[in-house]
């Protein structure tokens, strides 16, 4: 059975830094694509951040450029979101998700991660 | 960056009705497109992928169709269980990009 299992999330002051993870199982990691989504409060669906099958290919929302990192390390089956300069517009609920096969479709949702940025 | 508008925004429908949802891309995305239902509270699931072709899992009452820049999420025989915000989204193109949702109720 496929899992997702995200951690990391917390409540932070604005300017601030977290870094998210994301553990998978019940899949061979370095097969498929992985994306990070987030949820502001009462809002819809945000895609943020994708990594490709070898970590060599990143791409990120305009919101998130030049502040955040997305990265995965195959030997841990894990996918990492590192969050700088963390803004209040950045408060949501973190999704870690998983691509379908061979394309950047999510097949496969995590519980996510709440981060709250807040002085 | 390619937008995605969904609509209506919500729906309101009998147990037993068809409900049909629409996604439409600001440019041609061909077939990557899918659509997610999110129950409150709780993560999305995806229901359908490449504009067509249902997961694994999901009941046969949800189909998806379109091409191009025009989609179509149809439930036929609301269930009560289907009371969800459905989104779609591209990957065609990064960034990639979700609809604003549409959220269905039983009336």
């Amino acid at each position: 059975e496929v899992q997702l299992l995200e951690s990391g999330g917390g409540m932070v002051q604005p300017g601030g830094s977290l870094r998210l993870s994301c553990a998978a199982s019940g899949f061979t990691f370095d097969n498929y694509a992985m994306n990070w989504v987030r949820q502001a409060p009462g809002k819809g669906l945000e895609w943020i951040s994708g990594i490709n099958r070898s970590g060599r290919g990143t791409y990120y929302a305009d919101s998130v450029k030049g502040r955040f990192t997305i990265s995965r390390d195959t030997s841990k089956n894990t996918l990492y979101l590192q969050m700088n300069s963390l803004r209040a517009e950045d408060t949501a609920l973190y999704y870690c998700a998983k691509g379908l096969s061979s394309s950047w479709q999510v097949d496969c949702w995590g519980q996510g991660t709440l981060v709250t940025v807040s002085s | 960056d390619i937008q995605m508008t969904q609509s209506p925004s919500s729906v309101s429908a009998s147990v037993g009705d068809t409900v049909t949802i629409s996604c439409r891309a600001s440019q041609g995305i061909t077939s990557w497109l899918a659509w997610y239902q999110q129950k409150p509270g709780k993560a999305p699931k995806v229901l359908i992928y490449t504009a067509s072709s249902l997961q694994s899992g999901v009941p046969s009452r949800f189909s998806g169709s379109g091409y191009g820049t025009d989609f179509t999420l149809t439930i036929s025989s609301l269930q009560p269980e289907d009371v969800a915000t459905y989104y779609c989204q591209q990957s065609n193109n990064f960034p990639l990009t979700f609809g604003g949702g549409t959220k269905v109720e039983i009336k």
